[in-house]
């Protein structure tokens, strides 16, 4: 069973600061990382697809990072907006499998 | 823009009835997903299909099964349901790969159903 760690658990930010959180997974094997937003009663939605040590991708005020050979990437956001409160999900995908391993998520609230 | 749609947002169902759940995708995706999520659990895969008539069994199977009759359409069956399959049910698809593994593609999901087991 794969491991894939998120953290914190929930976090409440006041809206214009800036905010980032962990995603943990195994560093053998890696092929893909992916990140997801889940607003409350919408679908999940996809953020980025990692797929290379070294990765910055970005979005808006959104930007993941990606370190494959100590297992970790970093989702941060810049200027919280209320819009932003949702929760992140992260995915690993591990070279052979064709199925993801979710991590539980962060879920991340902005105070206006 | 994709769109994955499920039948239903909730469901309450005795235990012991047959459930369905269906999903369709309107992008011509190859590759679709049953996941479920419960409270502290990350989101867990049940069954998936690569085409038609395929499936392939996911990391909790038991006491699910699944229909892929036509391509655009994922059913997830409750032979009998149960209160432990109580959950939040998400449908997801993604294209074939031009390369590599179907779970390296982006994953589209519907909203969800919750379903109650009474």
């Amino acid at each position: 069973i794969l491991n894939v760690e998120q953290s914190p658990q929930s976090l409440h930010v006041q809206e214009g600061d800036s905010t980032n959180f962990t995603c943990s997974f195994p560093s053998s094997n890696f092929y893909a990382l992916h990140w997801y937003r889940w607003e409350t009663a919408k679908s999940p939605e996809a953020l980025f697809v990692m797929t290379l040590n070294g990765d910055e991708k970005k979005k808006g005020r959104i930007s993941a990072t990606l370190n494959t050979k100590e297992g970790y990437s970093y989702l941060y956001i810049k200027g919280s907006q209320p819009e932003d409160s949702a929760t992140y999900l992260c995915a690993f995908l591990d070279f052979g499998n064709e199925k993801l391993t979710f991590g539980t998520g962060t879920r991340l609230t902005i105070i206006p | 823009d994709v769109k994955v749609t499920q039948s239903s947002r909730y469901l309450v169902k005795r235990t012991g009835e047959k459930v369905f759940l269906e999903c369709v995708q309107d992008m011509d995706h190859e590759n679709m997903f049953w996941y479920r999520q419960d409270p502290g659990l990350g989101l867990r895969l049940i069954y998936f299909s690569y085409d038609v008539k395929m499936k392939e069994k996911g990391d909790i199977p038991e006491g699910y099964s699944v229909s892929r009759e036509k391509k655009e359409r994922f059913s997830l069956i409750l032979e009998s349901a149960s209160t432990n399959q109580t959950s939040m049910y998400l449908c997801a698809s993604t294209e074939m790969p031009i390369e590599g593994l179907a779970g390296v593609d982006t994953q589209y999901f519907g909203p969800g159903t919750r379903l109650t087991v009474l």
